[in-house]
């Protein structure tokens, strides 16, 4: 199964901030990533996919990036609707695999 | 508006059996691969399984931990996705999300889920 191990666990960040969150995979997935966002007691919301595309809908404050097997979410101007957890998914093959989260909260 | 509806959740001793149903609406189901994805309370989440859809000849996919005991089937006759989930474990409690799998310019996204239905295992 390919590992998807996700960095930080959690994060603390202010109102304005720039935060950055990294999955690594355990081997090559090209581009084959997902990022989520979830809040509390709510279903997750595909923001990412193709490692780098906006699911529609989705604002330009996210971004998402590639280098080799390490991928990066990006979140500019941090709002109070953006606290939430993160979640990476590769879907290069089956099983398909999450990355264990990062929680994003407010300092 | 797309809408994926989770039902037959519920209290259910170790060893026992029990099957969730999504119902969908808002788009043509028959095209689409269908997931479930769970998240046991206070966890992360964890990819259950697959249907992929009539062209591809309802074939599926699992997990490695539910493989053998979980299988997923759809009838697009009624727009709906199930997951029959037998010997199960209190390793399974979890809440239950079916979602939507699109596929565009060679990618697969999971662009539209379930509000999520819970499955206790416990005696």
């Amino acid at each position: 199964d390919i590992q998807m191990t996700q960095s930080p666990s959690s994060l603390s960040a202010s109102v304005g901030d720039r935060v950055t969150i990294t999955c690594r995979a355990s081997q090559d997935i090209r581009n084959y990533l997902v990022w989520f966002q979830q809040k509390p007691g709510k279903a997750p919301k595909s923001l990412i996919y193709a490692a780098s595309t906006l699911q529609s809908g989705i604002p330009s404050k996210f971004s998402g990036s590639r280098s080799g097997t390490d991928f990066t979410l990006t979140i500019n101007s941090l709002q109070p609707e953006d606290f939430a957890t993160y979640y990476c998914q590769q879907y290069r093959d089956y099983p398909l695999t999450f990355g264990g989260g990062t929680k994003v909260e407010i300092k | 508006e797309v809408q994926l509806v989770e039902s037959g959740g519920g209290l259910v001793q170790p060893g026992g059996s029990l099957r969730l149903s999504c119902a969908a609406s808002g788009f043509t189901f028959s095209d689409h691969y269908m997931d479930w994805v769970r998240q046991a309370p206070g966890k992360g989440l964890e990819w259950v399984g697959r249907s992929r859809n009539k062209a591809n000849s309802y074939t599926t996919e699992y997990a490695v931990s539910v493989k053998g005991r979980f299988t997923v089937s759809r009838d697009d006759s009624e727009d709906s996705l199930y997951l029959q989930m037998n010997s199960l474990k209190t390793e399974d409690t979890a809440v239950y999300f079916c979602a939507r799998a699109t596929y565009s310019g060679g990618h697969w996204a999971l662009d539209h889920w379930g509000q999520g239905a819970l499955v206790a295992v416990s005696s």
